[in-house]
C-alpha cells in the first residue's frame, strides 16, 4: 500500500532564512509522481512543485525546490528567502501511474514565518 | 492550467438535508476527481468522477451518501446526502490532464448543524 509520511506537525522559521519540509514516501510500484500543496487558511489547495520517479534532477519553481532521494524515499520541500505569506499548511502528496491519478496525501505541516 | 470553479463556496445545512456541489473547468479534462478534508486533517479521496459511467469510490465512501455526476469532461457534481454534523468538511474537486499534473479548486466549506 502506499503512504506519505510528513514528520512536522508546525515549523517556524525567520523571515527571509530557508527552510524545509520532510517528507517520506513508501511504495513498490517504479512509476509514481510526488506534489506539494500549500494551503493557507482560505483553504484552497495551490500546486507548488512536481517530481516524476524517473526524474534525473531536482525539480525547481522559483523559490520551491524538492529534494529528491530516492533510495531513501524521500521527497522534501526547500523554501529559499522565506516571507510572510509563506505561512500556511503545506501537504506532500503522491500518485501511482497506474492507478488512475489519484493523489494520496501526508498529514501536513504548518508553516509559520517569523518578521 | 486549467481554471476550475466550485459551487457553492461555503454553506451552512440542517442535519438531514442533502447538498449538490458543483465542478466546472473551463477545459476538457482527463480525470476529475472529488476530496473531502475534515476539520483539522488532511485530505481523502472520495471518489473518481467517470465522464458518461459510474463514479469509482474508495473504500469508506459509497453512492447513496455521495453520490457524483460527470455528464461531461467539464463539469461534475458531488452530493452530499442525508446530512450529519460529521459530514462538515472542505470538499475539493480536482482535475489533471495527466498524471503528473492535478489542480484543485477553490473548495466548498460545508458546515452541518
Amino acid at each position: 500500500a502506499q503512504k506519505i509520511t510528513q514528520t512536522q506537525p508546525g515549523m517556524f522559521v525567520q523571515e527571509k532564512e530557508a527552510v524545509t519540509l520532510d517528507c517520506t514516501y513508501d511504495t513498490s510500484d517504479p512509476s509514481y509522481g510526488l506534489f506539494w500543496y500549500k494551503q493557507p487558511s482560505s483553504g484552497e489547495m495551490i500546486f507548488l512543485i512536481y517530481q516524476g520517479s524517473y526524474d534525473q534532477q531536482n525539480a525547481t519553481e522559483g523559490r520551491y525546490s524538492l529534494n529528491f532521494q530516492k533510495a531513501r524515499k524521500s521527497a522534501n520541500l526547500v523554501i529559499s528567502a522565506s516571507q510572510l505569506g509563506d505561512s500556511a499548511m503545506y501537504f506532500c502528496a503522491m500518485s501511482v501511474y497506474n492507478q488512475g491519478g489519484k493523489l494520496i496525501f501526508g498529514q501536513g505541516t504548518e508553516l509559520s514565518v517569523k518578521p | 492550467s486549467a481554471v476550475i470553479s466550485q459551487k457553492p463556496s461555503r454553506d451552512i445545512c440542517q442535519r438531514g438535508t442533502s447538498l449538490t456541489i458543483q465542478c466546472q473547468v473551463d477545459s476538457q479534462v482527463t480525470m476529475m476527481f472529488w476530496y473531502r478534508q475534515q476539520p483539522g486533517q488532511s485530505l481523502t479521496l472520495i471518489a473518481t468522477a467517470n465522464q458518461g459511467s459510474e463514479a469509482t469510490y474508495e473504500s469508506g465512501f459509497v453512492i447513496d451518501k455521495f453520490p457524483i455526476s460527470r455528464p461531461n469532461l467539464t463539469f461534475s457534481t458531488l452530493t452530499v446526502s442525508n446530512m450529519s454534523p460529521e459530514d462538515s468538511s472542505i470538499y475539493l474537486c480536482s482535475v489533471g490532464e495527466s498524471s503528473y499534473e492535478q489542480y484543485f479548486g477553490p473548495g466548498t466549506r460545508l458546515t452541518v448543524t
